[in-house]
């Protein structure tokens, strides 16, 4: 089954920098884009990037572009979402989630979501 | 930016009972090229992930019991659950995914 698994969450002080990897198995990786989400402890979701299938398409929010990277590893099934001068307000659980379309086209809706990893931006 | 609002922010109804949640959008989010509606539901129960209900305003995601059913057109969503069970105590999402940044509503809570 379809499992995704996020880690690398943690406390870092504003303006830190922090990498988030979410392992994937269960379904073909290399064929699916994939997304980063996010939702602040007691509130609403929020999306925050896409990647293509084959990483060669990014796509980001504006409240994170030049900030954050998003990337993919196919060889370890693995997606990372690299997080730079991070700011109070970044402070959320992050999940990875699955677009439900395979190859090239990217629908930006989630068919399946990690548990989720918390970061919490604070000195 | 898509602003996307539901209604009623919380909701108590009783077991067997229907519960409807709205959801508008700020502007259209049918694509006339392919009449799709760009609209997605997703349930969330505490301390879990969101899970997909329903994409393009109306289909069903597999595995999602057939009480659960999505309506509208254009900026008036609508989702219907007909006989509410206890299971289905969560928070529900709308969410658009026509345009960037893909917007979700403020969700809305839903008790018995």
């Amino acid at each position: 089954q379809v499992q995704l698994v996020e880690s690398g969450g943690g406390v870092v002080q504003p303006g830190r920098s922090l990498r988030l990897s979410c392992a994937a198995s269960g379904f073909t990786f290399s064929s699916y884009a994939m997304h980063w989400v996010r939702q602040a402890p007691g509130k609403g979701l929020e999306w925050v990037a896409a990647i293509s299938y084959d990483g060669g398409n990014k796509y980001y929010a504006n409240y994170v572009t030049g900030r954050f990277t998003i990337s993919r590893d196919s060889s370890k099934n693995t997606l990372y979402l690299q997080m730079n001068s991070l700011r109070a307000e970044d402070t959320a659980v992050y999940y990875c989630a699955r677009d439900p379309s395979v190859g090239v086209t990217i629908r930006y809706y989630f068919d399946y979501w990690g548990q989720g990893t918390l970061v919490t931006v604070s000195s | 930016d898509i602003v996307m609002t539901q209604s009623p922010d919380s909701l108590a109804v009783s077991l067997g009972e229907r519960a409807t949640i709205n959801c508008k959008s700020s502007q259209s989010i049918f694509y006339s090229s392919n009449k799709k509606n760009y609209l997605t539901w997703y349930q969330q129960k505490p301390g879990q992930p969101p899970k997909l209900l329903i994409y393009w305003a109306s289909t069903r995601e597999s595995g999602v019991p057939d009480r659960f059913s999505g309506s509208g057109s254009g900026t008036d969503f609508t989702l219907t659950i007909s006989s509410l069970q206890a299971e289905d105590v969560a928070v529900y999402y709308c969410q658009q995914y026509y345009s960037t940044p893909y917007t979700f509503g403020q969700g809305t809570k839903l008790e018995i």
